[in-house]
């Protein structure tokens, strides 16, 4: 049974780069990985998509090992308005469920 | 148009009271969720649409009844809900339907939902 696993807080200071790591076994090959982040009383909202390797796009990067078991979404450079919650979903390409993690509070600080 | 609004934003109810939710987009996507999502949770997936027919029921009660009239909007009607289903109700939208949910969710800001 498929599973999400993301720690429940980090904090990081501005500036630096911070990496969110979780944890999804019995992910099958076909299963992406889905970041998203949610600021209070908002919707989440879209940050990056993979299934394998690295993806790059303008705000984040989301590495992937060889094996799947986890993924690490990484925040370059965060700054104060990137206190959030950041999200990880796993898809399930045989069924279409939605597997969230529990969510991982990222205070910045000045 | 690159939003999905919803309405109201927020909504009391007591339980015997009828009353819906409205979610629309303009994106042209084929697909529309509704989710729950209690306070430090994450979203629950309720329902998914796909090209306008009910393509997932996550095993909802049926006191929430989702409707989509067309391919923009999206309806939740409840009936004589309970306390414990206050919470914040979520809608998306995504560019493709069928299986395939993999492209990138918009979500509304969301209404919050207190039933007394």
């Amino acid at each position: 049974l498929a599973k999400t696993t993301q720690p429940i807080s980090m904090d990081s200071y501005e500036g630096q780069e911070v990496n969110i790591t979780c944890s999804h076994n019995n992910i099958a090959t076909n299963d992406y990985i889905t970041w998203y982040q949610q600021f209070p009383s908002q919707g989440p909202r879209f940050i990056i998509q993979g299934y394998k390797t690295k993806v790059t796009n303008e705000v984040a990067s989301l590495f992937i090992p060889a094996d799947r078991k986890s993924s690490t979404l990484s925040l370059p450079r965060v700054s104060l308005s990137d206190t959030a919650v950041y999200y990880c979903l796993v898809v399930l390409s045989n069924t279409g469920k939605l597997i969230f993690g529990q969510g991982t509070t990222l205070q910045v600080k000045p | 148009d690159t939003e999905v609004t919803q309405t109201p934003k927020h909504l009391v109810m007591g339980m015997t009271n009828k009353k819906s939710l409205k979610c629309e987009q303009h994106m042209g996507h084929r697909a529309m969720y509704w989710y729950k999502q209690k306070a430090k949770k994450p979203p629950e997936l309720m329902f998914v649409y796909s090209y306008e027919k009910l393509s997932i029921n996550e095993s909802v009660p049926s006191r929430f009844s989702p409707e989509c009239p067309n391919s923009s909007l999206l309806n939740l009607h409840l009936h004589a809900l309970q306390p414990e289903d206050s919470a914040l109700y979520l809608c998306a939208s995504s560019q493709f339907g069928g299986r395939v949910f993999y492209n990138e969710q918009f979500f509304g800001p969301g209404t919050r939902l207190t039933v007394l």
